[in-house]
């Protein structure tokens, strides 16, 4: 298994500002992905995230709004840019220890109110 | 990616056996299994895996006939703490979450 932090746990933030969501892993790992859970939905895969590489998102999701950095095997960061209230979510990132295991250990979550 | 179809809700006590069933009538061939457990304010847990016949491990079975159209995950005992929803997923690992089920487990 592994053990994955976020930061912050939660934020209450403005319209029109941007909020820098961290993730980081006890060990290195190749995949790592980014979801977004609305209140009371089911979780939605926002982009994947590989050391090296862009990022690839998935159909609704802009680059411009969701800039995603992957610096090293064990870190990776989710910005939510030009915030509106519609971006109240929890945000949760997960990785995959191994490849083609397709199983997926997730982070406790970034719970974001805009206001 | 297949589509997966749950029940929305499932009531049950404790130290009862819960079975949960998942269809899955479009799975691709090199298609896996996967459930998952998802605790208010916390990201899902892995449950179990698979991909065909049965697969057990200490905290639950999953069930997979021979065509894989469905599965089954099968809580034995529930207690309370097993409240949750629970995700059937299929695919690889771009993870698509459906609706879920919400069990509720009373005493």
């Amino acid at each position: 298994s592994a053990v994955i932090s976020q930061k912050p746990s939660r934020d209450i933030c403005q319209r029109g500002t941007s909020l820098t969501i961290q993730c980081q892993v006890d060990s290195q790992v190749t995949m790592m992905f980014w979801y977004r859970q609305q209140p009371g939905q089911s979780l939605t895969l926002i982009a994947t995230a590989n050391q090296g590489s862009e990022a690839t998102y998935e159909s609704g999701f802009v680059i411009d709004k969701f800039p995603i950095s992957r610096p090293n095997l064990t870190f990776s960061t989710l910005t939510v840019s030009n915030m509106s209230p519609e971006d109240s979510s929890i945000y949760l990132c997960s990785v995959e220890l191994g490849a083609g295991t397709y199983e997926q250990y997730f982070g406790p979550g970034t719970r974001l109110t805009v206001t | 990616l297949a589509k997966t179809t749950q029940p929305i809700s499932m009531d049950s006590y404790e130290g009862q056996e819960v079975n949960i069933t998942c269809s899955h009538n479009n799975i691709a061939t090199n298609d896996y299994i996967t459930w998952y457990q998802q605790f208010p304010s916390q990201g899902p847990r892995f449950i179990i895996q698979g991909y065909k016949t049965k697969v057990t491990n200490e905290v639950a079975s999953l069930f997979i006939p021979a065509d894989r159209k469905s599965s089954t995950l099968s809580l034995p005992r529930v207690s309370l703490s097993d409240t949750a929803v629970y995700y059937c997923l299929v695919g690889d690992n771009k993870l698509v979450f459906g609706a879920g089920t919400i069990l509720r487990v009373k005493s």
